[in-house]
């Protein structure tokens, strides 16, 4: 059983660049989450999709879209890159729907993203 | 809002001595706490869960963690340290009502010393 695989594993760009990173989720999962941890600091949130549609965002900025694809595997893309941007970025999925129950999320490897 | 915080940026402990990982939350309603672990340049582990019932979670690896309601905290533990528990580790935690956007605490560096 596959767990949550991402691409790619590292990345580097310059500032003004824009970028995509994709998410594979867990076997049986429908909703993807991202979320950016920059070194040193806990993940922060910046958005989750369900049935293909954003259900939820964080504080970030609309410089951050995503996708998600039928078969429920997801794209986060940043434009106009800044110094900024550089830090993991973490995609976790969960079953949306389970009759009130708390899902737990499982997180992906990560890609590693350097603006230079 | 919510917050999670980890008084602790670092814990220290020998080998085969019980170790704590401190987590305090703040969260409107009912809190849904998590921890996970996180290895040198991979992503986050889950270690277990606590959303009702029993104050003491047990998880994976020989980890528990004690939810204290009146002190607002979710400790993890484990009574025998390894060497391999040496990681990362951060308390998450959800709002009652908005199962979605997990708030992390800054983490704290475990290290087991042989």
């Amino acid at each position: 059983d596959a767990g949550v695989t991402q691409s790619p594993t590292h990345l580097i760009k310059t500032r003004g660049q824009q970028v995509t990173l994709r998410c594979s989720p867990k076997s049986g999962h429908d909703t993807v989450s991202w979320y950016q941890q920059a070194l040193g600091q806990g993940p922060q949130f910046i958005f989750q999709y369900y049935e293909e549609e954003e259900r939820q965002r964080g504080n970030f900025p609309d410089r951050f879209s995503g996708h998600q694809f039928p078969n429920y595997s997801s794209e986060l893309n940043v434009n106009a890159l800044l110094l900024g941007d550089s830090a993991l970025y973490l995609c976790a999925s969960s079953l949306g729907v389970s009759g009130g129950r708390i899902e737990t999320q499982y997180f992906g490897p990560g890609t590693r993203l350097l603006v230079l | 809002a919510q917050s999670v915080a980890q008084p602790e940026d670092q814990v220290n402990v020998a080998e085969g001595n019980p170790l704590t990982v401190k987590c305090t939350y703040s969260v409107s309603g009912n809190p849904y706490l998590f921890w996970y672990v996180q290895y040198p340049n991979r992503g986050l582990q889950f270690l277990l869960k606590y959303i009702t019932g029993d104050n003491l979670v047990k998880g994976s690896y020989g980890f528990e963690a004690e939810f204290n309601k009146s002190q607002t905290s979710f400790h993890l533990k484990k009574p025998s340290a390894l060497v391999s528990d040496s990681a990362l580790y951060f308390c998450a935690a959800l709002a009652d009502g908005s199962a979605r956007q997990l708030t992390f605490g800054s983490g704290t560096q475990l290290t087991v010393l042989p």
